[in-house]
């Protein structure tokens, strides 16, 4: 299987925490990575294999995986968050990669 | 600094061809795997293809498979995709994007161009 799902909006008071899920059969052999695109911008990776941030990402920023299931955990999510974000991995096979559907973030 | 500037993006008609190409500067080149990545108007991302860092290998979506040839010249920085027997559902937004780390291929894109924009409409 080469899909990975995600809920399609989540939304989440200033200042709590909000958790993104991304389901997949490749997930239990591959690790995802998490990107933040935020409208008429290119994509921005924050999270990549499980758990680590680039430089510059906020450590309010976390990733986990369970599973068939990877998480994006924002805990104290500021106002700036408010994005679509996308997880993606491998697929099945291993050789190529795939996006999932996206979730549509918004802090209330 | 990192730049990835993409190019070639332009009207095509359904069974046209086109090649886009990405000028990447500010790192070495020739040590890392790069893709494309599209982005239909309104819609969520969608992986394109792969070239490993040397050219050795290639991988493509399914969606893409036996139209699209990605390749690249190391001599020159840049990154290229010919897309041939267009589809109006190649209409996308196409990013290219650089591997995080040298000498390997993950699904880990730590910069992206602005991207080209490719309409495909008789």
């Amino acid at each position: 299987s080469s899909e990975l799902t995600q809920d399609p909006a989540v939304s989440v008071a200033l200042g709590q925490t909000v958790r993104i899920t991304c389901q997949g059969d490749s997930l239990r052999s591959y690790y995802a990575s998490w990107y933040q695109q935020k409208p008429g911008q290119a994509p921005i990776l924050v999270i990549y294999d499980k758990n680590n941030r680039p430089s510059g990402i906020p450590d309010r920023f976390s990733g986990s995986i369970s599973g068939n299931t990877a998480s994006l955990t924002i805990t104290g999510a500021q106002a700036e968050d408010e994005a679509d974000y996308y997880c993606s991995s491998r697929d099945t096979s291993g050789n190529l990669r795939v996006f999932g559907t996206g979730t549509k973030v918004t802090v209330l | 600094e990192v730049q990835l500037v993409e190019s070639g993006g332009v009207v095509v008609q359904p069974g046209g061809s086109l090649r886009l190409s990405c000028a990447a500067s500010g790192f070495t080149f020739d040590d890392y795997t790069m893709h494309w990545v599209r982005q239909a108007p309104g819609k969520g991302l969608e992986w394109v293809s792969l070239i490993l860092w040397d050219g050795s290998d290639t991988y493509s979506a399914d969606s893409v498979k036996g139209r699209f040839t990605i390749s690249r010249d190391n001599s020159k920085n840049s990154l290229y995709l010919q897309m041939n027997s267009l589809r109006t559902e190649d209409t996308a937004l196409y990013y290219c994007a650089k591997d995080i780390d040298p000498y390997s291929s993950s699904s880990n894109f730590d910069y992206w161009g602005q991207g080209t924009l490719v309409t495909v409409s008789s």
